[in-house]
Order: structure tokens, then C-alpha cells, then sequence
């Protein structure tokens, strides 16, 4: 079943941050986190796994609660470069399971 | 390290056609999968393997879809009797799984197919 993505799109200044989020029906044992520029293949950000930790990435960071089946992304000060669509994907049941990709949040940096 | 080549990049075909696209993963890579992303949406999972076997196809795929990935390296998938319906990008990635963990996933660039 896909993930489901909040908000659908946003539009920030440089500088400012944003949350993503994304949510699942079922059980996860990962959550993964790609950027997509437009024209471009997806490039893998980070992944969580069950425990609840909270991984970060240059000023990129995201939580996953496992209990509720949720993972946030973090961008902190955003930049220019930060533009693009940004994909959650869930694994469920075991690491030999494939990624569902959620419908994406197109976020937009400007000036 | 070449990362996830995909060929042909575009693909326009007629109706009713047959296609194929060949994907090379990263050589390090056990698990190579495909997925279709049409505009506007994310990808949409097709099927994997880990080494040469097929573990999974997508219950949405039907019959005209078939993937094969011989010595567990480079994959193709071939659509038989095209339809509009299947014009999309079609990418492929490779990832490994060690020990039980999972790592993320390296695209290629992907194959566009226009069918006309």
C-alpha cells in the first residue's frame, strides 16, 4: 500500500525550513528518503530502520516512530539546491521486502 | 564504481511493438529492481531480483511484462504488444542488502518510452 506524503507541494525562501511527512497503514520495517530534480533519477537521501532513531544528512535530517508508522523529514535553512521532489518509501515485513514509494512533495526554494 | 546504466535513455515505438530495455547495475549489488514513474507521480514498484531470481512482480503488471536478470547481472525488461498506457520512464535500480539490512537504492537515468 502507498505511503501517504503531507503536504503535496510548498514553496519556502531560502533560508527557511520545512517538514515532510510521510505515513503508512502498515507495519514498516525501513523508511527511505530520495530528492528528485526534475528531468533527473531519484537520489537516495537516507534510510531508517525500526528503533525510532534520527538520522541527518548535512542540514537534511528525518525521525521515523515506528509505533505510529510515520517519518518526518527535516530541511534546516534551506537552500536553492534543496529544490526538487522529495519521495518517502516504505519497506514492510522484513529487509527482503521492495520500497513503495509515496506521490512525492515538490518543494521549491526561492530567493 | 559506474553507478546504474540504463539503455536505450529514449524509446519511441508504435503501438502494438515490442520492446526491450537493458539495465547494468553497480557490480557490488545483489538486489536489482524495476519501477515505472509516469509524470507527476512516484515510482510505481514492477518487480525485483536478488541475484538471478525473480523474488516478486507487481500484481498490477500483466502478462505483456516480462524481466529477466541472467547471472544474477544486468537485467532487461520487455514489453510485449505495447499500449499508450505504457508510455512512462521506466527505471531501474540496484541496491544491496547484507546481513539482513537493507541500504538505499541507486537509480539510473532511466529509459523513456513514447508509444505512439
Amino acid at each position: 500500500q502507498q505511503p501517504v506524503q503531507s503536504p503535496q507541494a510548498v514553496i519556502l525562501r531560502e533560508g527557511e525550513d520545512a517538514v515532510i511527512n510521510c505515513s503508512s497503514s502498515k507495519a514498516l520495517y525501513s523508511v527511505h528518503w530520495y530528492r528528485q530534480k526534475h528531468g533527473e533519477a531519484p537520489v537516495f537521501l537516507m534510510i531508517l530502520l525500526k528503533g525510532g532513531e534520527q538520522k541527518g544528512h548535512e542540514k537534511i535530517s528525518a525521525s521515523f516512530n515506528e509505533k505510529k508508522q510515520q517519518s518526518s523529514l527535516y530541511l534546516t535553512a534551506s537552500q536553492l539546491s534543496y529544490s526538487g521532489t522529495y519521495f518517502c518509501g516504505t519497506e514492510g515485513k522484513t529487509s527482503y521486502d521492495k520500497v513503495i514509494f509515496g506521490p512525492g512533495t515538490s518543494l521549491s526554494v526561492i530567493p | 564504481d559506474t553507478g546504474v546504466s540504463q539503455d536505450p535513455r529514449h524509446k519511441i515505438t508504435k503501438r502494438g511493438q515490442n520492446v526491450t530495455f537493458r539495465c547494468d547495475p553497480i557490480s557490488e549489488h545483489n538486489r536489482l529492481y524495476w519501477y515505472r514513474q509516469t509524470l507527476g507521480q512516484g515510482p510505481e514498484f514492477l518487480t525485483y531480483f536478488q541475484n538471478e531470481a525473480q523474488l516478486e512482480k507487481s500484481r498490477l503488471l500483466s502478462d505483456r511484462f516480462s524481466a529477466e536478470r541472467p547471472k544474477g547481472s544486468f537485467s532487461t525488461l520487455e514489453i510485449q504488444r505495447t499500449e499508450q498506457g505504457d508510455s512512462a520512464m521506466y527505471l531501474c535500480a540496484s541496491s544491496l542488502v547484507n546481513q539482513g539490512l537493507p541500504y538505499g537504492y541507486t537509480f539510473g537515468s532511466g529509459t523513456r518510452l513514447t508509444v505512439v
